[in-house]
């Protein structure tokens, strides 16, 4: 079984300034690990993706992540915000491919609302 | 390259009747299909998700149901629509390594 965890529903932040959005999993087998980013009323698109080799990732639009194994977390880093960064982001694990149906586990999202 | 498509984008349709959401790939085959569902203020809730023509698995027991009848078309069905089926319905295939989604089709019953 894996789950997502996302701790914080919604994180206030004022432009310019540094976002950490919390990403913890859970499986009892190796996950390929993403962030989506979803704008009002448009689908989810892809930020950035952990497959294997260099734990820290950057993705669009100046997002990063690090993954932590021991911790089992996958948080996502930007160092300056900017308004249009206000969306709904989600971190997802996805189980790798082994013939047949890929279980794909979401978080609750993070809502994140740049304060100008 | 690949795309997705789904549509209509939105639809306002009264409790009773019936709905069809249709989701179409583009630039491969065979892939792995999946419908989810964003209520108001929730997360993604997985409906439905398929590995061929004709072959479907339901996440969640409801009103709802799909059917795959061509390789790159997955459809949403609904025989009577319930006020509680309102949402954000959106179409995902799976990639190599990602989950592609498409624009995303928005239901509100009324």
């Amino acid at each position: 079984a894996q789950s997502v965890t996302q701790l914080d529903s919604q994180v206030p932040v004022f432009e310019e300034a540094p976002v950490e959005l919390r990403c913890n999993y859970s499986s009892s087998v190796s996950v390929y690990l993403f962030w989506y980013v979803q704008y009002p009323n448009q689908g989810l698109q892809l930020l950035l993706k952990y497959l294997s080799g260099s734990t820290l990732v950057k993705g669009i639009n100046g997002f990063e992540a690090e993954f932590n194994k021991s911790q089992t977390s996958f948080h996502l880093r930007k160092p300056s915000v900017h308004i249009s960064d206000t969306a709904e982001y989600f971190c997802a694990v996805i189980s790798p491919y082994s013939g047949g149906y890929q279980k794909v586990t979401f978080g609750t999202g993070t809502k994140l609302q740049v304060i100008p | 390259s690949q795309t997705i498509h789904q549509w209509p984008a939105t639809l306002v349709q009264p409790v009773g009747s019936p709905l069809s959401l249709e989701c179409t790939v583009e630039g491969t085959s065979n892939p792995n299909l999946y419908w989810y569902r964003q209520a108001a203020g929730r997360g993604l809730q997985l409906l439905f998700y398929s590995v061929g023509i004709g072959q479907i698995s339901s996440e969640v027991p409801q009103n709802l149901s799909a059917s795959r009848p061509q390789d790159r078309q997955f459809i949403l069905s609904s025989k009577k629509l319930l006020l509680s089926d309102s949402g954000f319905y959106l179409c995902a295939w799976m990639g190599a390594r990602e989950l592609f989604f498409g624009e995303g089709s928005r239901l509100t019953v009324l």
